[in-house]
């Protein structure tokens, strides 16, 4: 059965501090699509990355990176240096390929709060 | 250029009632999805559709809910004689295509709903 589990409900940080947040997958397809999406408090999902099963490099983007590990059904998201704007619901989701219908499968989401 | 609406972006009912919550996806995206977000809790999925059809509605959580798209556009959720459990964000988003599970899927604002 496809599930995603994000273990931290709340991480409260302080600006310019580096936070991690992790995501664990499960899934029996061999083919799957990761996302992690950003909901500040004005409600709307932003899109923030993906990652197909085949390709475990890393990402960076900015003061955003990402570690996907197949070994571990992970797909952890760090932020380097935090800044206030960085507060928000983080959800990481998994598509599997197998239904070829792209609906995403979400996570509990992790609660980030940077304080000045 | 415009992203997904939702209207209305607050809809207060009384159990029993009965209720549409309408979507304008983004001109050209074949794929839309429903998705239903508890307090506290990340998306859940309702229904996807591609086109005019609804080519998965495994997510609907009975047959209280329905929803259409007509002419492979505008999407309306449908809900009969609701229940105060059924007070909930519900987003809409579309995507390019569902042919890949890859596509990046763009969210609405939501609609509120809450049942008295």
């Amino acid at each position: 059965a496809q599930k995603v589990t994000q273990a931290q409900t709340e991480i409260s940080v302080v600006e310019k501090e580096d936070v991690t947040l992790d995501c664990v997958y499960e899934t029996r397809d061999t083919t799957y699509y990761l996302f992690w999406y950003k909901q500040p408090p004005s409600g709307e999902l932003v899109f923030l990355i993906r990652r197909n099963s085949f390709d475990e490099q890393n990402e960076i983007s900015g003061r955003y990176s990402w570690n996907f590990q197949k070994s571990t059904s992970s797909f952890n998201f760090t932020i380097t240096a935090s800044q206030v704007v960085d507060s928000a619901v983080y959800f990481c989701a998994l598509s599997e390929a197998g239904g070829n219908t792209g609906k995403l499968i979400f996570g509990q989401g992790t609660t980030l709060q940077v304080k000045p | 250029g415009a992203g997904v609406s939702q209207t209305p972006s607050n809809k207060v009912t009384e159990k029993g009632k009965y209720v549409e919550l309408r979507c304008d996806p983004i001109s050209g995206h074949t794929a839309l999805y429903w998705y239903r977000q508890s307090l506290g809790q990340g998306p859940e999925f309702l229904i996807y559709f591609q086109g005019t059809g609804a080519a998965d509605d495994s997510g609907l959580p009975n047959d209280r809910f329905f929803a259409v798209r007509p002419e492979g556009s505008v999407s309306t959720l449908k809900i009969q004689r609701t229940e105060r459990g059924d007070s909930a964000v519900y987003l809409c988003a579309s995507s390019v295509s569902s042919a890949s599970s890859y596509n990046e899927q763009f969210f609405g604002p939501g609609t509120r709903l809450t049942v008295l």
